[in-house]
């Protein structure tokens, strides 16, 4: 149980272009999920916090309007890269949370994104 | 705001040996400390979950230990084998959220 999936595994975008990723929970429901950014032998930073049906809370530093995050349903949550640059090129991995289990995550396989 | 650190960065044993990684968070209000594997280019492998509440967590040859007032977390993995080389992560839950570190590169040599 308590799986999560990610959608592409990996992506590879032109300079300028938007790129979504998908985040499902396969056999539960989450009313949160989190977004993160890996990059190379960096740790996991936070990016935000998804709530089903509201708007999402982003970390000091992240561009909202950069990066979109739309959490429509209960088992689903989406992070659009807009105008993606080399930069944003990373490993990007979700959570979610179980609705009710406030103190655990369970995480997806991660996206890796490439833009060149 | 809570702050994960984790030495040593890299560590390099021979296959059979115990060995322990740490982990230290400043935020002592965590409610529980995580550990996770990590293999190259892939996501995270949850491996142990302590509760705030609780001081150790076991499982086959992984024990981890939780001291909430040292700040401190510690990763025993017994009779090491090739098959444990992985980065690992460990995670402080607070405020709802899981704070990172840098993880441990390990790399068991046979």
């Amino acid at each position: 149980g308590a799986v999560v999936s990610q959608h592409p595994s990996w992506v590879i975008c032109k300079s300028g272009t938007s790129v979504k990723i998908e985040c499902r929970s396969l056999d539960f429901q989450a009313t949160t999920m989190f977004w993160y950014r890996q990059f190379p032998k960096q740790s996991l930073m936070l990016m935000a916090t998804s709530n089903e049906g509201s708007k999402a809370t982003y970390e000091q530093g992240v561009e909202k309007d950069k990066f979109l995050i739309n959490h429509a349903s209960l088992t689903l949550s989406t992070l659009t890269v807009t105008s993606a640059h080399p930069e944003d090129s990373s490993f990007y991995i979700c959570s979610a949370r179980v609705s009710g289990r406030i103190y655990e995550q369970y995480f997806g396989p991660g996206t890796r994104l490439t833009v060149t | 705001k809570q702050e994960v650190t984790q030495i040593p960065a890299a560590l390099s044993v021979p296959e059979g040996e115990n060995l322990v990684l740490n982990c230290s968070f400043t935020d002592s209000a965590i409610y529980n400390l995580q550990w996770f594997r990590q293999d190259p280019g892939k996501g995270l492998t949850s491996l142990l979950l302590i509760q705030s509440s609780q001081r150790e967590q076991t499982s086959g040859r992984l024990n981890a230990s939780l001291d909430k007032s040292s700040g401190r977390s510690t990763l025993y993995i017994a009779a090491s084998q090739p098959g444990d080389s992985a980065t690992y992560l460990c995670a402080g839950g607070s405020n709802y959220k899981l704070t990172f570190g840098k993880g441990t590169l390990l790399t068991v040599n046979p």
